[in-house]
């Protein structure tokens, strides 16, 4: 069974960074591509951008363009979300999920989720 | 952004109840929709994809159809597992985006 572990939470001041990393196992990595998804408290599930694993190529959302890098480590069989410059709206559970496909197509598998705190 | 509105936003229902949720988008999304399902505490789990295919191991009391704007997803018959949230996604063009969440209540 694919699995998609994520790192634990994490408490950020406002105007820090932080980053999460999600490890794969039990598929071939390379072969899927890999989302990150977030939700506030009581929100909507919200997309921050892809991953295509095999080449790096990434695509954000442009709400979050230029405090969002999406990247991963072939070798590891790890994806990593960086946000910058956080601010309290950011709190929430951040998701990698992988496609179903090496472009985009539907999410197949989610980690357990990382919850991200913004807090002074 | 393609805007994806779902109705109702809860629901109360009784094990056995027939459950529908429909969900509109903005604009065209052509058969790029998906469904999942979110209980507490936990990630989302897959469904249906592109609006109509049940994925594999997901009971056959799901169901889901619809194209271009509106979409729908049927419970034929409610199991006590199936209170949870449920949420579409189109998958048509970037950024990808969410349905507001539908709660399935226990009446």
């Amino acid at each position: 069974q694919v699995q998609l572990v994520q790192s634990g939470a994490e408490v950020k001041k406002p105007g820090a960074s932080v980053k999460v990393s999600c490890k794969a196992s039990r598929y071939t990595f390379a072969d899927f591509a890999m989302h990150w998804v977030r939700q506030a408290p009581g929100q909507r599930l919200e997309w921050l951008g892809w991953i295509k694993t095999d080449t790096g190529n990434t695509k954000y959302s442009q709400k979050f363009q230029g405090r969002i890098t999406i990247t991963r480590d072939k070798s590891a069989s790890t994806a990593y979300m960086e946000l910058n410059s956080l601010r309290s709206e950011d709190s929430a559970v951040y998701f990698c999920a992988r496609d179903h496909s090496s472009g985009w197509e539907y999410l197949d598998y989610w980690g357990q989720g990382t919850l991200i705190t913004v807090s002074s | 952004d393609i805007q994806m509105t779902q109705s109702p936003s809860s629901l109360s229902a009784s094990v056995g109840d027939r459950v529908t949720i429909t969900c509109r988008a903005s604009q065209s999304i052509s058969g790029y929709l998906n469904w999942y399902q979110q209980k507490p505490g936990k990630a989302p789990k897959l469904l249906i994809y592109s609006a109509s295919t049940l994925r594999g191991g997901v009971p056959s009391s799901f169901s889901g159809s619809g194209s271009g704007p509106d979409f729908t997803l049927t419970i034929s018959s409610l199991q006590p597992e199936d209170f949870a949230t449920y949420y579409c996604q189109q998958s048509y063009i970037i950024p990808w985006t969410f349905g507001q969440g539908t709660k399935v209540e226990i009446k």
